[in-house]
């Protein structure tokens, strides 16, 4: 049972350009969280996903930010127009239901040129 | 809103040091409390978790306590090693936020040979 895939594992991207993170749950894991780690900054809760549906996206910015987790495939958090501002470790995490242990994949660092 | 503090930001020991984390939260309606390691550009380890109605959990050199009526947890390490150099971070997950985690800043530490 592989773990929580993210890929890529670093990504560069020019301001202005659109950034695509994609993260693969642990098999049989149908709850998928994207975590965002500023330089020298914490992890911040970004958004909460079950398949098909947004539950809760109370920590992702209102503009250029979206996620999905679609009924086949791996979740997306995309970045549309990236700034400078947007350069950061992206982290994905998965649980099998609520309340239960979240699994961090390794995580994705875009850096904006 | 819950706010998870870290103390201290930065710690280094000579090796073979017992040493004491400590993580401070606001709420105390948890679900459950983990602890983290983190090496330099890398993902997330799992190293701890204690649910609400537990008071400590132990892995090998590891021990980490729990007092909700306090707003505490430490993380214990025992006989440090240089090994054992990252940044930890404590996570809370609220009663009412699924698996959803906050996050303290970390602590990095350094154990010197």
């Amino acid at each position: 049972n592989a773990g929580v895939m993210q890929n890529p594992r670093h990504l560069v991207r020019r301001r202005g350009q659109e950034a695509r993170l994609r993260c693969s749950p642990m098999k049989g894991h149908s709850h998928v969280y994207w975590y965002r780690q500023l330089p020298e900054e914490g992890l911040k809760f970004m958004v909460y996903l079950q398949k098909e549906n947004i539950i809760d996206e109370s920590g992702m910015p209102k503009e250029r930010f979206s996620a999905e987790f679609p009924k086949e495939g791996p979740s997306i958090l995309r970045i549309q127009q990236v700034v400078r501002g947007d350069s950061a470790a992206y982290f994905c995490a998965s649980s099998p239901r609520l309340n239960t242990e979240a699994f961090f994949g390794q995580g994705t660092r875009l850096t904006v040129v | 809103k819950q706010e998870v503090t870290q103390i201290p930001a930065a710690l280094s020991v000579p090796e073979g040091e017992n040493l004491v984390l400590n993580c401070s939260f606001t709420d105390s309606a948890i679900y459950n409390l983990q602890w983290f390691r983190q090496d330099p550009g890398k993902g997330l380890t799992s190293l701890l978790l204690i649910q609400s109605s537990q008071r400590e959990q132990t892995s090998g050199r590891l021990n980490a306590s729990l007092d909700k009526s306090s707003g505490r947890s430490t993380l214990y390490i025992a006989a440090s090693q240089p090994g054992d150099s990252a940044t930890y971070l404590c996570a809370l997950a609220g009663e009412t936020s699924g698996s959803r985690l906050t996050f303290g800043e970390g602590t990095q530490l350094t154990v010197n040979p």
